[in-house]
């Protein structure tokens, strides 16, 4: 069972476009949603993440939009740029002593001159 | 500072053989995580730790064997290699979540691993 749902799968932005990945989960019990960007051959790095207290987290480019009520979250870049070309994955997790993330599929994000 | 250092970086392995993937971490992080990724599937957890000693289950298991003697090392078994191991695995390490936020894992490079 995919607790975590992302789309699109993959992501073509021009230079300086908004780029957005959606993610969307099942279980209420989530309370931390981290964003993990990827580049080739390496392991995945923490981006940004929010907790359902508020809806919206910004960190320099990146932006992370959460929806509790629709049990939905989302990844904007603004300005992207061609080092933003990763594979950016979602996540979820329940916290007060589970550790554990719940990934979801990952989308690969390329953007073009 | 190395972070979280996996050997080796490739590997190819005829069915039915067993190898060890190694995995360290030098930022004296107590959780330690072994994930699986494979194409469009994101990543799966196969094995946690949360101390020296101390192993539990995550959500593909099946296959695999881990053991945490150490703080540093968690390494990860596969006994009877099978085709559908075939995958890239990440290590990942953290401080507890106890410290009162979540806590950022911190992902080795992976190990390519071919069951042919």
């Amino acid at each position: 069972q995919q607790q975590v749902k992302q789309s699109p799968q993959s992501l073509i932005v021009q230079k300086g476009g908004i780029s957005i990945i959606n993610c969307a989960y099942e279980n209420t019990a989530f309370d931390y949603f981290p964003w993990y960007q990827q580049f080739p051959g390496k392991g995945p790095a923490l981006l940004i993440a929010i907790r359902p207290d508020v809806s919206e987290k910004k960190e320099g480019r990146f932006t992370i939009s959460f929806n509790k009520s629709a049990k939905q979250f989302s990844l904007h870049i603004m300005d992207s740029q061609p080092g933003d070309s990763a594979t950016y994955f979602c996540a979820a997790a329940i916290n007060f002593g589970n550790e554990k993330l719940t990934f979801g599929t990952g989308t690969r994000l390329t953007i073009i001159p | 500072n190395a972070g979280v250092t996996q050997t080796p970086k490739f590997r190819i392995l005829k069915i039915g053989q067993s190898m060890t993937l190694q995995c360290a971490q030098d930022m004296n992080h107590n959780y330690m995580y072994w994930y699986r990724q494979d194409p469009g599937m994101g990543l799966k957890l196969i094995y946690y730790s949360v101390g020296a000693g101390i192993t539990d289950k995550g959500e593909v298991p099946n296959g695999y064997n881990v053991s945490r003697s150490t703080t540093e090392d968690f390494p990860l078994r596969l006994e009877l290699a099978a085709p559908s191991q075939t995958s890239v695995y990440f290590c990942a390490s953290s401080y507890s979540w106890d410290r009162g936020a979540p806590q950022p894992q911190h992902f080795g490079d992976g190990t390519r691993l071919s069951i042919l």
